[in-house]
């Protein structure tokens, strides 16, 4: 079945510890992206990709850094995790970038203690 | 700041009510228009969306949304909600003049009661 694969599910991290989700799509899609779900703020913006090889910074960037190797991968990693990054994260791709619909991955629910 | 704003935090129906969520935007220019649905344990999925043409939209399962370009407005409506409507529904806008990247509002929780 086509579509978003993310790793792990939910994941429990030390404060101060690395942390890399996984994304990888199936479509082709060129753009990807990684957004953050934090309860009435909706979904925020990390970081984006609107090709292989290219990344962008979206609205809360800081603390998290990405790459995209190739067009069907595009991890999000946490060098050093602080409790402030609990949440649950979302990759998401679509066609191209802009107006497109995006489709969505099940979400990696992580907590920093 | 640009930013989507969704009125109602939480909201809760009884079946066969009426809906109708608010959605307003503060971008200029050229906009497209998005509803995405999240329900329980499950990942966001397209509700319905607006690009250009009859402002009037309709998505699946019976929702539509209108744009009004005047009141920077795309609100959300159901004529009849059911139990299964209950969900976490998000307004997303991109604009031309903010990098056509997708803004979401911070969301609304519906729950219907049967």
């Amino acid at each position: 079945i086509a579509g978003i694969t993310q790793a792990p599910t939910s994941q429990i991290l030390a404060a101060g510890r690395r942390m890399t989700l996984r994304c990888t799509q199936d479509m082709r899609h060129n753009a990807m992206y990684w957004y953050r779900q934090d309860l009435g703020l909706g979904l925020r913006l990390i970081h984006y990709s609107n090709t292989a090889g290219t990344t962008g910074k979206g609205e809360v960037p800081d603390g998290y850094s990405v790459s995209r190797a190739n067009t069907d991968d595009f991890p999000l990693t946490l060098a050093s995790a602080v409790p402030s990054q609990t949440s649950v994260y979302f990759c998401a791709s679509s066609r191209e970038s802009g107006a497109n619909v995006l489709t969505f991955g099940a979400g990696s629910r992580l907590t920093v203690l | 700041a640009q930013s989507v704003s969704q009125h109602n935090h939480h909201v809760i129906l009884s079946e066969a009510a009426s809906l109708e969520l608010g959605c307003n935007y503060s971008y200029g220019g050229t906009v497209n228009l998005f509803w995405y649905v999240q329900y329980p344990g499950q990942h966001l999925q397209l509700l319905l969306k607006y690009f250009s043409g009859d402002p009037l939209v309709k998505g699946i399962k019976g929702f539509e949304a209108e744009f009004i370009k005047s009141k920077f407005s795309f609100n959300l409506r159901k004529p009849s909600v059911q139990w299964s409507d209950t969900a976490e529904y998000f307004c997303a806008v991109t604009a031309n003049n903010a990098g056509n990247m997708l803004t979401f509002g911070g969301g609304t929780r519906l729950m219907v009661k049967p």
